[in-house]
Formats: structure tokens, sequence, C-alpha cells
């Protein structure tokens, strides 16, 4: 099983309607980022957490929302879907301060199409 | 400004030639580079860490460079193979409290026969 896992891989869905993607991580790290990918832009990030009762916003937090449920969970949520968030999303994982390493653990992407 | 530039945009080599990625940098403090490793439609994977005192790393046939000097990295691929056509991102850490993590575009390497 994988480390880090996101559902649903790959979501169509219309203008308007709400979407959640879901995070859950074993390999008990603190840290929780969200991440979108589009064609020449790299990643971008969205909502990180550090620990469950932290959220904080990233550079492209307009029209997404967060939770972290549990230090396993962390979910991103798009309150009402336009065509430009068609992208492809990552949640990642890492390290707290005591053992950073740098090392980011991914997940293998939910692709999300806003018609 | 922390920026992470990587050139070039895109790579096509024959199989079994060397290829060069590179990566500039400013961000600062600096705390490590990584190089990662992202196949079509999967998660990025890391390839190898870079810290300020280390100058070259391999990974079989991966081989990364550092010069903290002039902030730039190279990731060298020896020997390619259809296997090493992926994108490869140059992400580097910085030593504060509050993200830490900025992000190349990225090379995007293809591996032809």
């Amino acid at each position: 099983d994988a480390d880090v896992t996101q559902t649903p891989r790959n979501r169509i869905t219309k203008t308007g309607k709400r979407i959640m993607l879901e995070c859950s991580q074993t390999k008990g790290h603190d840290r929780m980022y969200w991440y979108r990918q589009d064609p020449g832009l790299g990643l971008r990030l969205i909502y990180y957490s550090f620990d469950v009762k932290d959220i904080n916003k990233g550079e492209i937090s307009d029209g997404y929302s967060v939770s972290r449920q549990a230090q396993a969970k962390f979910s991103l949520s798009l309150e009402s879907a336009i065509p430009n968030q068609t992208a492809l999303y990552f949640c990642a994982t890492s390290e707290g301060s005591r053992g950073h390493t740098g090392e980011l653990f991914f997940g293998e992407g939910s692709r999300l199409t806003v018609l | 400004k922390n920026q992470v530039e990587q050139s070039p945009q895109s790579l096509i080599i024959l199989e079994g030639k060397n290829c060069t990625l590179q990566c500039n940098y400013t961000v600062s403090p600096f705390s490590n580079l990584r190089w990662y490793k992202q196949d079509t439609g999967r998660g990025p994977v890391s390839l190898t860490i870079m810290t300020f005192s280390e100058n070259t790393k391999s990974n079989g046939r991966y081989t990364a460079t550092l010069d903290a000097d002039t902030k730039q990295s190279s990731l060298h691929i020896t020997a390619s193979q259809l296997s090493d056509s992926a994108s490869y991102i140059c992400v580097v850490s910085a030593r504060n409290t509050g993200n830490q993590f900025y992000f190349g575009t990225g090379t995007s390497l293809t591996v032809i026969p």
C-alpha cells in the first residue's frame, strides 16, 4: 500500500459543484501539504499544515479550503469549482522540524477536470 | 525573492547518451537541495539530497553537484535509459519556520531509442 494515498484519482465535475479531495498517510509525519500542478507552472502550494491544529495558506489558496481531521488525514475542498481549477493535485508529507530532512513524500495525484 | 529556475525546459536525447540538467536558486537561508523524478501521471520521488557542505553525490547513474557559492546545482544522467524519460524537479529547502520548499518548474526529459 502507498504511504500517501489520495482519493479520488480522477474526477470530472461541473462548474459550481463542491469537490473534496482526500489524503491519508501512514508515514507518521506531522506536516502535510496540498499542491496543484499545471503544465509549465510546476508545483504550487495551496495549503499546508504542521499539525492537527495548524492550517496555513500557500501561494494560491483562493477558492480552496482544507481540513486536518487527524494527523494522518488532510482534505482539500473546492466549494464552488471553476474551470481554471482543472489541474493535477498532489498531497505530500514531510517530517516535523526535529527530524526534518527536507524530503517531501507525494501521493499519486488527483486529476480534476472542471467543465 | 526566493526562486528556483531550471534549464532546459525540455530535452530529447538518444538512449545511451549522457545529459546534464541545471538548477539555479536564490533561496535563503539555504538548508538543502533535492532533485525529484516525476514519471508521467505519478507523484515526484526524491533522487538525491545536497546539503551546503556537499559538492557531489551519486545515486546509480544519477550524479548531482552543488556549488553553494554560485547557488547552482546540476543533475547528470549517465548512459540514459528509456525509463529515464520523466520530469526532473529541483526543490530547495529553506531554514525557516514557515513554508520551506521552493520548486523549479522542471525539465522534461525524453529518451528515444
